[in-house]
Formats: structure tokens, sequence, C-alpha cells
């Protein structure tokens, strides 16, 4: 199964440009990357997906490189509200005709005020 | 509309009991996951049901079982409760398998004593 690395920790100014990377360098051609974030003691809150262009919504952007071996997550205008863990995953279609997530370990994003 | 419903938020349980854990999905939705989310292991997915049928297991032994209903509402059971057990479980649900993002309910935290 394709694997995510990602930072175990970053910081970003609130009102900055908060960019989360994340590496996964055996993503299939068919893989999806999605993007979730988890604030305490709350479930996992979806954010963007892409496969192979770049993606932007109202939450954030999604910039996946070429050889789709890493992407990044922007999140615009950080606020003190987008304090959490984001994780990186890939969606992996198996020989069962099924999806599951492989979760990594995620980044622990803390928005300085 | 109403978000993935998951009950009990909190549960104490002896070693050698068994769980049951319930998850209503959103309204529509007929794919419901269950994630384990330890602070060693991280996110791990445990099973996906999607029409009532069992369509991805992750690789956890044969204690962990679920099953889903025609309303889609899901339930997960633990049997033979072991200490490594203690965990925040997490439902998420989508309208279809695979679909644009799931939807995580807040998760039960379960504790093995």
């Amino acid at each position: 199964d394709a694997k995510t690395t990602q930072p175990t920790s970053m910081d970003c100014a609130e009102g900055r440009a908060a960019n989360l990377p994340c590496n996964h360098s055996t993503i299939s051609g068919n893989e999806y990357v999605y993007w979730y974030r988890q604030i305490h003691s709350q479930g996992p809150q979806y954010i963007i997906h892409g496969l192979k262009n770049n993606e932007t919504n109202e939450m954030a952007s999604l910039i996946i490189t070429e050889d789709r071996k890493s992407s990044t997550l922007i999140l615009p205008h950080a606020t003190l509200r987008d304090t959490a863990v984001y994780y990186c995953i890939v969606r992996v279609f198996d020989s069962s005709g099924t999806y599951k997530y492989i979760f990594g370990t995620g980044t622990r994003l803390k928005v300085l005020a | 509309k109403a978000g993935v419903t998951q009950t009990p938020r909190y549960l104490i349980k002896t070693r050698g009991q068994q769980v049951t854990l319930s998850c209503s999905p959103i309204s529509g939705h007929r794919s419901v996951s269950w994630y384990q989310q330890t602070p060693g292991q991280g996110l791990q997915f445990l099973f996906e049901y999607f029409s009532e049928t069992q369509r991805n297991k992750g690789n956890f032994p044969g204690r962990f079982s679920g099953r889903q209903f025609s309303n889609s509402r899901s339930e997960m059971n633990v049997s033979t409760l072991e200490l490594g057990d203690s965990a925040l479980y997490l439902c998420a649900s989508s309208l279809v398998q695979g679909n644009d993002g799931y939807t995580f309910g807040s998760g039960t935290r379960l504790t093995v004593v």
C-alpha cells in the first residue's frame, strides 16, 4: 500500500499561508490523495482531495507535483481555529474492488497569534 | 442535516468482556467505515460496509466484527476485550463507496481496564 510521509509538526503565524507538505512517492496512478484534519477530541474533517491536477475549494488548495510523488496543502490565511493535526492520505483501490484510506502520522499545525 | 452519530461517546469495559458500538450515518449515506485511533498506531482502517455487505477489511483479528443494517446504520463488536483495545473508535460515512470525502463522527472512546 502507498504510504505518506509528513513532518511531525509545524508552526504558522496567524494570517499567513500555511504550507503543509506530504510525500507519497509510492503512489499508484489511480490512487487519490486526500487531506483531512483533526481537532482535538473530534473526528477527522474532510478538507480536499485530488488525483493529478491542482485543486482549490473554500477551505484550501492542493498542489500535486507532476510526478505525483508529493503534494502540498495550502491554507491561504491561517487562523487560530486551523490549529489541528493534518493528515495526508492515499485512497487505495485494492484487488477486491474496494477502497480504503491509508492514514499517515499527520502534521501537528500550530497557528500562532 | 444531522452528522454522523456514534454512541456511546465513552465506555469503560473490563478485560474479557465484549462491547458493541453503534454508528448512524448521515441520512442517505450508504457507505460506513470504521477506524481505530490510538496514540501509538494512529488511525487504522477496520472495515467498510456498503449496502449491508462488508466490502473491505483491515488487518485486525477476528475479535473485531461489524455489520450494517438495511437503514445503513452500522455496529461494530469487539469480543474478549484486551487492554490494547483501548482506543477512540471512529465511524465515517459517505453517499456511495469511494465517494468524495467521508464524514466522520466524533467517535466512541473505549477504555479497557
